[in-house]
């Protein structure tokens, strides 16, 4: 059983608007979310996180909502840039004993269109 | 200003050799982890090391071996490759304050024939 999903495998959108990238989890006891962001032939990047007593946090061109009643988060980029095409994973934070455990959705690739 | 290192970056294995993924990082960190990608299925834990002389098992453990050597380092050991192995393995660590935030190596792409 999957606890973190992102249903969309890929998504196409123009350059200067909005993109969104969903993710759903399952898990109630996850305490922190956060979206890396993967370029080819190299690993995950942090690009912005989400606390579970929290619904939204923004870092510039980057906002993360959080609807823990639907048990849902999403990621906004705006406005989308070329250099935003990249595969986008979810992830949900367990902690335990000191470690963070993440749990990863399958990942988004986005492609922005000139 | 290295972050995590892993070596090798590729390697070509046949069914039954034995090899080990090496992993450093210098941001001292308390936490380490080691993760397997696969098409379709995100990246999934194998083992993790809360702090240096601790070892656990992740989603799924079966066929590796880990060690935590010291606080920088912490390696992924293959006793007899399988096809089923063949994988990008990444590395992470992570401080124990509460940004919660994993840092990954470039990862190592591996083949077992």
């Amino acid at each position: 059983d999957q606890q973190v999903k992102q249903n969309s495998p890929s998504l196409s959108v123009q350059e200067g608007r909005i993109s969104i990238l969903n993710c759903d989890y399952t898990n109630s006891m996850f305490d922190y979310f956060l979206w890396y962001k993967k370029y080819p032939a190299e690993g995950p990047t942090f690009l912005i996180s989400i606390s579970s007593i929290k619904d939204k946090n923004e870092d510039g061109r980057f906002t993360v909502f959080l609807n823990k009643s639907a048990k849902h988060l999403s990621l906004h980029i705006v406005p989308s840039q070329p250099g935003d095409s990249a595969v986008y994973f979810c992830a949900a934070s367990d902690r335990i004993q000191g470690a963070q455990k993440l749990v990863f959705g399958q990942g988004t690739r986005l492609t922005i269109n000139p | 200003n290295a972050g995590v290192t892993q070596t090798p970056k590729f390697q070509v294995l046949k069914t039954g050799q034995s090899m080990t993924l090496q992993c450093a990082q210098d941001m001292n960190h308390n936490s380490m982890y080691w993760y397997r990608q696969d098409p379709g299925m995100g990246l999934r834990l194998i083992y993790y090391s809360a702090s240096e002389g601790t070892t656990d098992k992740g989603e799924v453990p079966n066929g590796y071996n880990v060690s935590r050597l010291n606080k920088r380092e912490f390696s992924l050991r293959l006793e007899s490759a399988a096809p089923s192995q063949t994988s990008v393995y990444f590395c992470a660590s992570s401080d124990s304050g509460g940004r919660n935030i994993q840092y990954f190596g470039a990862g190592t792409r591996l083949s077992v024939l």
